[in-house]
């Protein structure tokens, strides 16, 4: 119950395209859900994030999608580029000092 | 400097040797963690720390000791190492009581144990 399930492992998108990433909770209780972004030899940080009140959130090309009753929530990136190549983290946290992240997803952006 | 500073960025070590793992935050934060980072696997959280005392120990071996001496430093010690320890070793700060402000990671340590 305390898992994040993220999908896809990997994803190849060309420059221009729309990156889509998938993640799914079973825990009712967590109340806040962010994206963190990888680059290699570097920590995560956060990109983005929403809270269940909501069912989208938008950053510049940065979106995400939040469906409450299916429990899933989902990172879009409009127009990738090859600068948003990097790993991408869903997590999800109830408060307390606990963040429960996905297994990560490894984004190429082809020129 | 700002942000999270962890040192060294790399680290080999054998597995009878005792070495010690430096994270520093100057964001005012008051809880830092530690974060194992394994290929393919979701981060793992280890320890947390809010003001100073421990709040999380995450069912982690006795060979990884942490020691948090005032709100902006976390340590990790290892000793005894067994290969399978090799990986990504992540710190982060919160500001503990405001949930949304996500977390702030370091580079992260590079630990192979050989």
């Amino acid at each position: 119950q305390q898992q994040v399930k993220q999908s896809p492992q990997s994803l190849i998108v060309q420059k221009g395209g729309i990156s889509i990433i998938n993640c799914a909770y079973e825990n009712t209780a967590f109340d806040y859900f962010p994206w963190y972004q990888q680059f290699p030899g570097k920590g995560p940080a956060l990109l983005i994030a929403i809270r269940p009140d909501v069912s989208e959130k938008k950053e510049g090309r940065f979106t995400i999608s939040f469906n409450k009753s299916a429990k899933q929530f989902s990172l879009h990136i409009m127009d990738s580029q090859p600068g948003d190549s990097a790993t991408y983290f869903c997590a999800a946290s109830s408060g307390g000092f606990k963040t429960i992240f996905g297994a990560g997803t490894r984004l190429f952006v082809k020129a | 400097e700002t942000g999270v500073t962890q040192t060294p960025r790399h680290l080999v070590m054998g597995m009878t040797n005792k070495k010690s793992l430096k994270c520093e935050q100057h964001l005012g934060h008051n809880a830092m963690y530690w974060y194992k980072q394994s290929a393919k696997k979701p981060l793992e959280l280890m320890f947390v720390y809010s003001l100073e005392e421990r709040v999380e120990n995450n069912s982690v071996p006795s060979r990884f000791s942490p020691e948090c001496p005032n709100s902006s430093h976390l340590f990790l010690h290892l000793h005894t190492l067994q290969p399978e320890d090799s990986a990504l070793y992540l710190c982060a700060s919160s500001q503990g009581g405001r949930l949304y402000d996500g977390y702030t990671f370091g580079s992260g340590t590079r630990l192979t144990v050989v």
